[in-house]
């Protein structure tokens, strides 16, 4: 049971590239969501699935597009990278019913570096 | 909309002492959780402690307690008899009705052996 896993844990871009971000969990569960980590700031959501077939804007979406590729995978994508959104990217699903809370679980993280 | 503030950007404890660590939240809704996370140097995010608001008994986890003080919108984290192993950062969070988390800045603790 290896619970939430991200690939790649580390990427480096140069300005205007353009790379996804995978993510997959084996825990069955509905929802899925894209955090990203600053220095100094807490995680903040970029985007959220709420089941698979649905996706829903977060709190710093601009830049960035995402796929539920079906109810294991959520995967993230920069279309054109900007030294702004150099970052760690957390993933994490849970088992969600609304208005009751399930744990979310995190995935190890995936720093990127764009210059 | 749902805020989260942790005024401590770092705390210090010395081994085997006891630390609290303070969260403040703002929120418009009446049924929400709250949480705290921590992060140690390997940056997983690891769940704590959380808190039910309809609840009105402070939760506990081991070592690891909450004084929830609803009226007054406060959160903290008491972390007793500290261990090396506590060294982290630590991210207060809250929830609403919507499945979406708002994590505070975070306080980083260091436990002094």
């Amino acid at each position: 049971n290896a619970g939430v896993t991200q690939t790649p844990k580390f990427q480096v871009l140069k300005t205007g590239q353009s790379m996804t971000l995978q993510c997959a969990q084996d825990m069955n569960h509905n929802s899925m969501y894209w955090y990203r980590q600053d220095p100094g700031m807490g995680l903040r959501l970029i985007y959220y699935s709420a089941s698979e077939g649905t996706t829903d804007k977060g709190e710093v979406p601009n830049g960035y597009n995402v796929s539920r590729l079906n109810k294991r995978e959520f995967s993230l994508r920069l279309e054109s990278a900007a030294p702004s959104q150099t970052s760690v990217y957390f993933c994490a699903s849970s088992e969600a019913s609304r208005g009751r809370y399930y744990e979310q679980y995190f995935g190890p993280g995936t720093r990127l570096t764009v210059t | 909309a749902q805020t989260v503030t942790q005024s401590q950007p770092e705390m210090s404890v010395q081994e085997a002492e006891t630390v609290t660590l303070s969260c403040t939240y703002d929120t418009s809704e009446s049924d929400y959780y709250l949480f705290w996370y921590k992060q140690p140097p390997s940056r997983q995010m690891i769940l704590v402690i959380r808190q039910e608001a309809y609840k009105q008994q402070n939760a506990t986890e081991n070592r690891f307690s909450v004084n929830f003080q609803k009226a007054a919108k406060s959160f903290s984290l008491k972390i007793s008899d500290s261990q090396l192993g506590d060294a982290a950062m630590y991210f207060c969070a809250s929830r609403g009705g919507s499945e979406k988390l708002v994590f505070g800045k975070g306080t980083k603790l260091t436990v002094n052996p």
